[in-house]
């Protein structure tokens, strides 16, 4: 049973341009967190989403952050016209259900805008 | 505010030595404290979880404490060995969200050989 995947582990834009980062959830799993960490700080939360639903997105910006996650797919994060201050490491987590004790974390993504 | 601070920030030691990694947190009302690992490039991995009423709790080599009268945690890493090396984060959360989780910086730890 592969874990969570996301790719790209590594992603490089300039700023203005869209970044889409990508979070598969483990076999099984229909809830998904996505999390900020910038450098030398601990994960943010940014949002909860179930399958076609966000449930809270209280953690992400209002302007240029979206999530998604569809019936069928991964789960995407997209950062439009990404500035330096996005660059960071996100991780996108699942679970079976909702709650926090069953949270399996991905690799991350390591966004760098140049 | 709910927060959650680690000490140190970071901390090299020799293989084989016993290190103690703290954690003090405000977070109100209290539900449930976590430690992680995160290796460099990698996601966290659960090492061990602690309700209010558990004092301490053992995971192989890494033994964590909770005082929840006075908010502090610690980790204790015994005999360490060089795949110790990583950042380790207390997280803690709050019986208000059973998703919404409050992580600390993390203490670095360096194991030198």
């Amino acid at each position: 049973n592969a874990g969570v995947m996301q790719n790209p582990r590594h992603l490089v834009r300039r700023r203005g341009q869209e970044a889409r980062l990508r979070c598969s959830p483990m076999k099984g799993h229909s809830h998904v967190y996505w999390y900020r960490q910038l450098p030398e700080e601990g994960l943010k939360f940014m949002v909860y989403l179930q399958k076609e639903n966000i449930i809270d997105e209280s953690g992400m910006p209002k302007e240029r952050f979206s999530a998604e996650f569809p019936k069928e797919g991964p789960s995407i994060l997209r950062i439009q016209q990404v500035v330096r201050g996005d660059s960071a490491a996100y991780f996108c987590a699942s679970s079976p259900s909702q709650g926090w004790d069953t949270q399996y974390f991905g690799p991350g993504t390591r966004l760098t805008v140049l | 505010k709910n927060q959650v601070e680690q000490s140190p920030q970071s901390l090299i030691i020799l293989e084989g030595k016993n290190c103690t990694l703290q954690c003090n947190y405000t977070v109100s009302p209290f539900s449930n404290l976590r430690w992680y690992k995160q290796d460099t490039g990698r996601g966290p991995v659960s090492l061990t979880i602690m309700t209010f009423s558990e004092n301490t709790k053992s995971n192989g080599r890494y033994t964590a404490t909770l005082d929840a009268d006075t908010k502090q945690s610690s980790l204790h890493i015994t005999a360490s060995q060089l795949s110790d090396s990583a950042s380790y984060i207390c997280v803690v959360s709050d019986r208000n969200s059973n998703y919404q989780l409050i992580w600390g910086a993390g203490t670095k730890l360096i194991i030198k050989p």
